[in-house]
């Protein structure tokens, strides 16, 4: 069983597109975050969600919107995509308030490439 | 605040020892250690918690100087396994988690 999968693992697209990515754990955790990764293979985290509820929102255009349905569910919907965007992006799970202080479990990342 | 890491990069030959350092311009309340093998997603090491803690895990340990504000990975008689970005992640007090820029490692047989 997967602990935290994201879909889809791969995602090609053309500037200006609109495109969302999936993530789901099941873990049980209450705390669901956004990573992007770039070419230099910074870890910069976007969001995170306690229990539903915004807890981190980094500087981040507001052309990414994430959405929480339930705490198992973290999906991120990006609008007007941009070279700039290309990156992998790793949705992740913990048991903590929000702000990063326990272990993280990854999911196997969304390599998006705006073309 | 980012912390900083250094080696930036490291090459061993297998069995050979490697040390990873980690450090916060700002008071530290935790460090948390991460590997990240190419084309995957980062593996939770350990955490350390308090001052002066000490973990392992297998033959990768690291130790926690809160004085200092910095933290570091040992890894010992390494394998081809070990090879990877390290990456060091820092909660201070009253800021959000962040990581380090990573260290890449590689094992060479």
């Amino acid at each position: 069983d997967t602990a935290v999968s994201q879909t889809p693992k791969y995602l090609v697209t053309q500037m200006g597109n609109d495109k969302s990515i999936k993530c789901e754990q099941n873990l049980g955790h209450d705390t669901m975050y956004w990573y992007k990764q770039d070419s230099k293979k910074f870890l910069k985290i976007m969001f995170s969600y306690n229990n539903k509820e915004l807890i981190i929102n980094e500087t981040v255009p507001n052309r990414f919107s994430p959405k929480s349905p339930d705490k198992a569910h973290l999906n991120l919907h990006i609008n007007s995509l941009e070279l700039g965007d290309s990156a992998v992006y790793f949705c992740a799970s913990s048991q903590d308030q929000g702000t990063g202080g326990t272990e993280a479990f990854f999911g196997q990342g969304t390599r998006l490439t705006v073309v | 605040q980012q912390p900083v890491q250094s080696p930036q990069a490291v090459i061993l030959r297998e069995g050979e020892d490697a040390v990873i350092n980690c450090s916060s311009s700002k008071a530290l309340y935790s460090v948390h250690w991460y590997r990240q093998k190419h084309g995957e997603a980062p593996v939770f090491l350990m955490i350390l918690l308090k001052g002066g803690e000490q973990k392992g895990h297998e033959k990768i340990s690291a130790s926690f100087n809160e004085k200092k504000q910095q933290s570091s990975l040992y890894l010992t008689a390494s394998q081809l396994s070990y090879s990877g970005t390290y990456f060091c992640g820092t909660l201070n007090y009253g800021q959000n988690f962040v990581f380090g820029p990573g260290t890449r490692l590689s094992v060479l047989p």
